[in-house]
């Protein structure tokens, strides 16, 4: 069985800021991570994932995220957030085996001028 | 169409009512998935299909809840007498390849909001 948590439900921050949006997983066996991004009214997209290789992985708008299997996290960043930040992001695992991913319950990231 | 398309986008219904939520994947995907998501929660997983096969029903809640993909492209999802507990947003997801991890992204629909009074 995996499992996400998601520290912080939601997280308020001004234009230019930095973020860090929170995420442990548990598992028992090798898993792949990934988040995901739901803008208003939009349905849920890919922002970046890791399956293997270097821990450090980085989406085209500025966000990264790194994996540290020691600690199992999966923490995303933005050294400077814009408005059209403004969304619900998802952290979500996956067994290297298995079709299916689990889901932390969401980060409503708001970006306020 | 470009992306993964579900219908009704809103239901509402009465208690003890059938409802059949569709979804329409990206043309070739392989594999579909269901998800719940109440409000305030992430997406739980239902169901998954490959193909025609349904490979996973671990998810669904209980035995009033079915799903389909009998040509291996279109899917419905169909709950029986609904509850009130059912209400939450359906969310229907594709990907290209039978083994997710293999490409890791999952291409999601808008959902359907169902509402049972």
């Amino acid at each position: 069985a995996q499992s996400v948590t998601q520290l912080d439900s939601q997280v308020p921050v001004f234009e230019e800021a930095p973020v860090e949006l929170r995420c442990n997983y548990s598992s028992s066996v090798s898993v792949y991570l990934f988040w995901y991004v739901q803008y208003p009214n939009q349905g849920l997209q890919l922002l970046l994932k890791y399956l293997s290789g270097s821990t450090l992985v980085e989406s085209i708008n500025g966000f990264e995220a790194e994996f540290n299997k020691s600690q199992t996290s999966f923490h995303l960043r933005k050294p400077s957030v814009h408005i059209s930040d403004t969304a619900e992001y998802f952290c979500a695992v996956s067994n290297t085996n298995a079709g299916k991913s689990t889901f932390g319950d969401g980060t409503t990231l708001t970006v306020k001028p | 169409g470009a992306g993964v398309s579900q219908s009704p986008r809103y239901k509402v219904a009465k208690r003890g009512q059938d409802v059949a939520l569709r979804c329409d994947p990206i043309s070739g995907h392989v594999s579909l998935f269901w998800y719940q998501q109440a409000l305030g929660q992430g997406p739980e997983f239902l169901t998954y299909f490959q193909n025609e096969a349904q490979l996973d029903k671990s998810g669904l809640p209980s035995d009033r809840f079915f799903a389909e993909r009998p040509e291996g492209s279109v899917s419905t999802l169909k709950i029986q007498r609904t509850q009130q507990e059912d209400s939450a947003v359906y969310l229907c997801a594709s990907s290209l390849v039978a083994r997710l991890a293999s490409t890791g992204e999952l291409f999601f629909g808008e959902g359907s909001r169902l509402t049972v009074l």
